[in-house]
């Protein structure tokens, strides 16, 4: 089985410019998840999907954050612009249903450097 | 303020001892995850416990969850350098049915 598929693995960009990441889930997956990972600390949920609409993106910095997931499959995160502080590992995860203990199936991440 | 609290921070141990990592807080939680998050790659889950009191084994690994629902340990024993990694604790409250993360346990295992 194919797990969930992300890219790139890594990125460097300068402040105030834009960013963007892509997340292909499980195939049948319903739910996907953008997590922010700052060093030394465990992932903060971004934003939640369920099908193409939102469930949860109240810790979302909508001011400088955006994400879609059409037709329900696959999803991209963007930043624009970018700050110093978002400099973090980004993870996409997915599980079956979005029951809440449901076992998550997260990417490899994207590492991003914002100099 | 976190909601769940690990402790240690961080823990360096040599091939064939044992460990126990804790997580701990004041919310009282339906169920309660443990990750390993592995360098360069995404946490993967270890186990899910839903009753408070419950003991659950994974070959060395036991994990425990609270009688009253807050706290969870995880014990390792004879520990290997394949044990290496981030021990995320995670945890789904009553309140909001979200799930919510620990800051993790940096676990390294000596040769």
């Amino acid at each position: 089985e194919a797990g969930v598929a992300q890219s790139p693995r890594y990125k460097i960009i300068e402040k105030r410019q834009s960013v963007a990441f892509w997340c292909n889930p499980i195939s049948g997956h319903a739910t996907l998840y953008w997590y922010q990972q700052i060093l030394g600390q465990g992932p903060k949920l971004l934003i939640q999907f369920q099908n193409n609409g939102v469930v949860d993106d109240s810790q979302l910095p909508k001011d400088r954050f955006s994400a879609e997931r059409l037709k329900g499959v696959d999803s991209t995160l963007k930043i624009q612009p970018a700050k110093l502080e978002d400099s973090a590992v980004y993870l996409c995860a997915s599980s079956l249903s979005g029951a809440a203990n449901e076992k998550l199936f997260f990417g490899s991440g994207t590492q991003l450097s914002v100099l | 303020t976190q909601l769940l609290e690990q402790s240690p921070q961080f823990l360096s141990i040599q091939e064939g001892e044992n460990l126990t990592v804790y997580c701990n807080s004041s919310s009282v939680f339906s169920s309660l995850q443990w990750y390993r998050q592995e360098p360069g790659e995404g946490p993967v889950l270890l186990v899910t416990v839903v009753t408070g009191g419950e003991v659950k084994k994974l070959k060395r690994l036991t994990f425990q969850f609270g009688d009253a629902r807050k706290d969870s340990s995880l014990h390792i024993t004879a520990a290997q350098t394949g044990d290496t990694g981030l021990y995320l604790c995670a945890g789904v409250t009553f309140n909001d049915y979200k799930l919510s993360f620990g800051a993790g346990t940096t676990v390294t295992v000596r040769a």
